[in-house]
């Protein structure tokens, strides 16, 4: 594809299920990043992937939180046991080395907990 | 890890007048300093960068600035418009650790 695609674009979910974030980066490109962006709030980090290295998960705000990245390409953040604060836009980015280097950014998914 | 704060939190101005975002980090090994512009209901975009060998940087009418011994960079835009309106964020980069601020909210009336 031309860009970031991120899956599904709106997710509304029950307090205490699992939910699954899809991210497409953009084929060739190493690096990837998702960000959590609450309502009209910054870009929170929460992991980053780079090549084959170990993923760093400074940012993940608690292990209900966890993301993979398989082949080097897609990857998935799995929010477990949803909490009403988890409510946000999960942004995913990704570049094509990761150094100094402009982020292309997906449209984000739009998750809901109730 | 890298912090980076960022003022104002909103900003508004008059169509033709200038706009300064500043935003300051921490880690001082940080040596890339993107700024990205979201528009409502959009994905962020980069609009400029600097790297850590430079001072200034222009393009038209945006402007970034980097002092290394105070850790701080800002981010210039003259002769503002509307379609200016947007949020921005300002980030710093160490190694792969791209940290961004809080944003500011930024408003050109006509």
């Amino acid at each position: 594809g031309a860009g970031v695609s991120q899956s599904p674009s709106n997710k509304v979910t029950e307090k205490g299920k699992d939910v699954e974030l899809r991210c497409d980066p953009i084929s060739g490109h190493t690096a990837l990043y998702w960000y959590r962006q609450s309502l009209g709030q910054g870009l929170e980090f929460l992991i980053y992937f780079q090549g084959n290295s170990a993923p760093d998960k400074s940012g993940l705000p608690s292990d209900r939180f966890s993301a993979e990245r398989t082949g080097g390409s897609v990857s998935t953040l799995t929010i477990q046991r949803t909490q009403q604060e988890d409510s946000a836009v999960y942004l995913c980015a990704s570049s094509l080395w990761g150094l100094n280097e402009k982020l292309f950014f997906g449209s984000g998914t739009q998750l809901s907990v109730l | 890890g890298e912090n980076v704060e960022q003022h104002p939190s909103t900003l508004s101005v008059q169509e033709g007048d200038s706009a300064v975002i500043k935003c300051t980090y921490s880690d001082s090994a940080s040596n890339y300093f993107p700024w990205y512009k979201q528009e409502l209901g959009k994905r962020p975009q980069l609009i400029i960068d600097i790297r850590s060998n430079v001072g200034e940087k222009k393009d038209q009418r945006i402007a970034v600035t980097l002092n290394k011994t105070a850790k701080h960079f800002s981010l210039h835009i003259t002769e503002t418009q509307p379609e200016d309106s947007a949020v921005y964020f300002c980030a710093a980069q160490r190694d792969n650790d791209m940290r961004f601020g809080a944003g500011t909210r930024l408003t050109v009336k006509p």
